[in-house]
């Protein structure tokens, strides 16, 4: 079985400049999760999908960011424009459910964005 | 608001060692707790979930037990390996959102 797929695996950009990160999750897993992780803290979440409509966004930064996940399948994950602070991972996971047994979270390796 | 946090920041043992990391959450109200692990540039890797209704779960060396009234879990690793040098990160999801906080995770070495 496929993991969840991200690219690009690193970028590196200037401030103010644009980035875009895509991921693809596991096949039938109808949630979808964007997670941000700064060096040494734990992962916090940015946005959570169900199919193709948001479960969570409030800590999303909408100035800034913004995320769709067209067809309930693959998901973008946009920053304009990026500011230092937004060095971080962006970690893409998935799961079959939101709820239920098959709520275990499979998480991609990660994009490693440096805003310099 | 739920908040997850994880003591101690950083451990190191001998290998071979039985260990116990903890977790608490201040949210009592979870659907379920996970243990994760992180590899230096990776991911995170599912250990172990434990369902609310649940109070323990098992994988090889690894168990993981939860008391929600207490808002606290702890993984034990039993004896420890080099190869168990890792981030340690605990999740709690809850059941109003079905939302799951991360706490900052446990880095554990263990010396060959």
């Amino acid at each position: 079985e496929a993991g969840v797929a991200q690219s690009p695996r690193y970028k590196i950009i200037e401030k103010r400049q644009s980035v875009a990160f895509w991921c693809n999750p596991i096949s039938g897993h109808a949630t979808l999760y964007w997670y941000q992780q700064i060096l040494g803290q734990g992962p916090k979440l940015l946005i959570q999908f169900q199919n193709n409509g948001v479960v969570d966004d409030s800590q999303l930064p909408k100035d800034r960011f913004s995320a769709e996940r067209l067809k309930g399948v693959d998901s973008t994950l946009k920053i304009q424009p990026a500011k230092l602070e937004d060095s971080a991972v962006y970690l893409c996971a998935s799961s079959l459910l939101l709820r239920g047994p098959g709520n275990t979270i499979y998480f991609g390796e990660g994009s490693w964005l440096t805003v310099v | 608001k739920q908040e997850v946090t994880q003591i101690p920041a950083a451990l190191s043992v001998p290998e071979g060692e039985n260990l116990v990391l903890n977790c608490s959450f201040t949210d009592s109200a979870i659907y379920n707790l996970q243990w994760f692990r992180q590899d230096p540039g990776k991911g995170l890797t599912s250990l172990l979930l434990i369902q609310s209704s649940q109070r323990e779960q098992t994988s090889g060396r690894l168990n993981a037990s939860l008391d929600k009234s207490s808002g606290r879990s702890t993984l034990y690793i039993a004896a420890s390996q080099p190869g168990d040098s890792a981030t340690y990160l605990c999740a709690a999801t809850n059941t109003g959102g079905f939302k799951t906080i991360f706490g900052a995770g446990t880095r554990l070495f263990v010396k060959a």
